[in-house]
């Protein structure tokens, strides 16, 4: 059963960069059916997709974010990695990873990661 | 960006009552873009239906979905213990991805 784990520092001071890795388990992230992405969900707030990468690197992100965001792949690890810059108080969230299919009709997110808390402060 | 608005923002219900959640979109698509989520504090959102109407593996029988256009619907028939949670829907219809707001089902 494939798994997603995040992990990372649950407190980043502000103006500085927000790291996070993804493990996934029971399954290949170079499968080419499908993306591994990032979303996030500030306290008391919904659901915002940061953006997803395919195994060979190839990325697309939320234009909302698309300035400050990366995310790389490691295929050797079975990981996959967010780096958010210039972190702000309202980047404060629980991230989550999940796995979406490369095909558009089936699109949606499955399985996810249980998330990670990060608070942004000094 | 589509915008997903979900209503109610909450709903007090007993077990075995039928609940009944609506998302609207502020753009039409094609049902084949919805799906929806159930989230437990501290847990991952778990998938339920996609494509609108369909299950995911696992998934009992008393959820089922509808809708198409801008309005779509998600039913519990009878609320059971575990079912109270809240729910998101989402469209993948084109990127960005977007969720809604959600709606919070909890024990009257």
């Amino acid at each position: 059963q494939l798994q997603l784990q995040e992990s990372g520092p649950g407190l980043v001071k502000p103006s500085e960069t927000l790291s996070l890795t993804c493990t996934v388990s029971g399954g290949s992230l170079s499968s080419s059916s499908y993306y591994w992405g990032w979303i996030r969900q500030p306290p008391g707030k919904e659901l915002e997709w940061i953006g997803s990468i395919y195994y060979s690197g190839t990325t697309f992100y939320n234009p909302s974010l698309k300035s400050r965001v990366t995310i790389s792949v490691d295929t050797s690890k079975n990981q996959f990695s967010l780096k958010l810059t210039s972190v702000t108080a309202a980047d404060t969230a629980v991230y989550h990873c999940a796995r979406h299919s490369t095909v558009v009709d089936l699109n949606w997110f499955d399985p996810w990661g249980q998330g990670t808390l990060v608070t942004v402060s000094s | 960006e589509i915008v997903l608005t979900q209503s109610p923002g909450s709903l007090s219900l007993s077990p075995g009552e039928r609940a009944s959640l609506s998302c609207r979109a502020s753009q039409t698509f094609s049902s084949t873009y919805l799906a929806w989520y159930q989230q437990k504090p501290g847990q991952a959102p778990r998938l339920l239906i996609y494509g609108a109407s369909s299950r995911a593996t696992g998934i009992p029988d008393r959820f089922s979905g509808s809708g198409s256009g801008t309005d779509f619907t998600l039913t519990i028939s009878r609320l059971e213990p575990e079912d109270f949670a809240v729910y998101y829907c989402q469209q993948y219809y084109n990127s960005p991805f977007t969720f809604g707001p959600g709606t919070k089902v909890d024990i009257k």
